[in-house]
């Protein structure tokens, strides 16, 4: 079975630092992998999706995200926080075209 | 700028009352998915459509929950009777190939 493993349900870090918020998969089959990020009160938006292709995925706001095969990880990460990143994160797997299975997400906390 | 949408956006309503959800997937999508979000269990998933077929409802109560898509833009979440316990937000998204885009939600609340 597919499953997604959020390691923290709450990350702080203070602004202008490292962040890096971890998740691990399990698939049976090659995955497609995702990062979505949800405001407060609002729906979920695509940060940035692995689909096969480069390993190392861009996103929007400057995150980005590695996919490491022997680790069965897709960490997400962002150089400098800022302020408007608060938000909560959720990683996602996607067994090829199949349904997507999410993982419990990750609340990011902007340190000022 | 296509977009999932759906209604209502909120509604309180009592228990035992029925509940009907709509949501319009972004126009040429063919793959639905029903959500569901709560504090404590994060986000479920209840239905799922591909080309208006049911493909996997599992996760979704039958005795009480029914999801249907009557046509190609249009998807619903059906809950009677409702009870305070389904109390949440609930979530469609629509995809054509990897990626599955959002709605806004759909803000329950059973008194």
């Amino acid at each position: 079975a597919q499953s997604v493993t959020q390691l923290g349900s709450h990350v702080s870090v203070s602004e202008g630092a490292l962040v890096l918020l971890r998740c691990n998969y399990s698939s049976s089959v090659p995955p497609y992998l995702f990062w979505y990020v949800q405001y407060p009160n609002q729906g979920l938006q695509l940060l940035l999706k692995y689909t096969s292709a480069a390993t190392l995925v861009k996103g929007i706001n400057g995150f980005e995200a590695e996919f490491k095969k022997s680790e069965t990880s897709f960490h997400l990460t962002k150089p400098s926080a800022h302020m408007s990143d608060a938000a909560e994160y959720f990683c996602a797997v996607r067994p090829r075209d199949d349904k997507i299975i999410f993982g419990k997400g990750t609340r990011l906390h902007i340190l000022p | 700028d296509a977009r999932v949408t759906q209604t209502p956006r909120h509604k309180v309503t009592e228990m035992g009352q029925e509940v009907t959800m709509r949501c319009q997937p972004i126009l040429g999508h063919n793959t639905v998915f029903w959500y569901r979000q709560t504090m404590m269990q994060g986000l479920e998933l209840l239905a799922y459509f591909r080309n208006r077929a049911p493909l996997d409802d599992s996760g979704m109560p039958k005795d009480r929950f029914s999801a249907e898509m009557p046509d190609a833009t249009l998807a619903t979440l059906k809950i009677q009777p409702s009870e305070p316990r389904d109390s949440a937000v609930y979530f469609c998204a629509s995809g054509a190939g990897f990626t599955i885009y959002f709605g806004e939600g759909s803000w329950l609340t059973v008194v």
